[in-house]
């Protein structure tokens, strides 16, 4: 059974456009969230990260939303641009900073951004 | 190097064949992870390493699989009598350690059993 969802395989935006990217996970042991980056041949890449204690992150263009009695997460990129085309991993852990550390994936959402 | 270096890049192997995957992580990287990703799939946890002690090794899906880190630096994912559900891009994955979920991941061995 899944335990970080990714329920849209896929997500066509326009450029300058706002992008949200969902990821829903069932553990409530879950307490540190993060988002990857992946292009094709290439490993992900660490984009965001959020710890349980917040409800919200920003770097850049980049903002993590966490609502944890829905349990639900979401990337917000704005303004798309055509290098944010990927695909978009949501990965959570448990015991952040403590004895786990192994990420759950989600199966990956695909963004395309048209320009 | 800068980053995490993975080799080979691509490996196609005989069903009944044994393969080694090699990981060189970023120097001074205390943590090492192998990650298994199927098609479509996003990576599921093999095995992880502090140092050179294999201190998880949950994720292993069969006794066929074997991972060392025998000088805490490099390691090697070995399997033996590779399966065609073997198939997959194995990734490996360095951090400082372990606590902190920003890992590096390397750009992936691509295995097709045949």
């Amino acid at each position: 059974d899944q335990q970080v969802k990714q329920n849209s395989p896929s997500l066509s935006v326009q450029e300058g456009r706002i992008s949200i990217l969902n990821c829903d996970y069932t553990n409530s042991m879950f307490d540190y969230f993060l988002w990857y980056k992946k292009y094709p041949a290439e490993g992900p890449t660490f984009l965001i990260s959020i710890s349980s204690i917040k409800d919200k992150n920003e770097d850049g263009r980049f903002t993590v939303f966490l609502n944890k009695s829905a349990k639900h997460l979401s990337l917000h990129i704005v303004p798309s641009q055509p290098g944010d085309s990927a695909v978009y991993f949501c990965a959570a852990s448990a015991g952040y900073g403590g004895s786990q550390g192994n990420l759950i994936f989600g199966k990956g959402t695909k963004l395309s951004v048209k320009p | 190097g800068a980053g995490v270096s993975q080799s080979p890049r691509y490996k196609v192997a005989k069903r009944g064949q044994d393969v080694a995957l090699r990981c060189d992580p970023i120097s001074g990287h205390v943590s090492l992870f192998w990650y298994q990703q199927a098609l479509g799939q996003g990576p599921e946890f093999l095995t992880y390493f502090q140092n050179e002690a294999q201190l998880d090794k949950s994720g292993l899906p069969s006794d066929r699989f074997f991972a060392e880190r025998p000088e805490g630096s490099v390691s090697t994912l070995k399997i033996q009598r590779t399966q065609q559900e073997d198939s997959a891009v194995y990734l490996c994955a360095s951090s400082l350690s372990r606590g902190l979920g920003g890992y590096t991941f390397g750009s992936g061995t691509r295995l097709t059993v045949v």
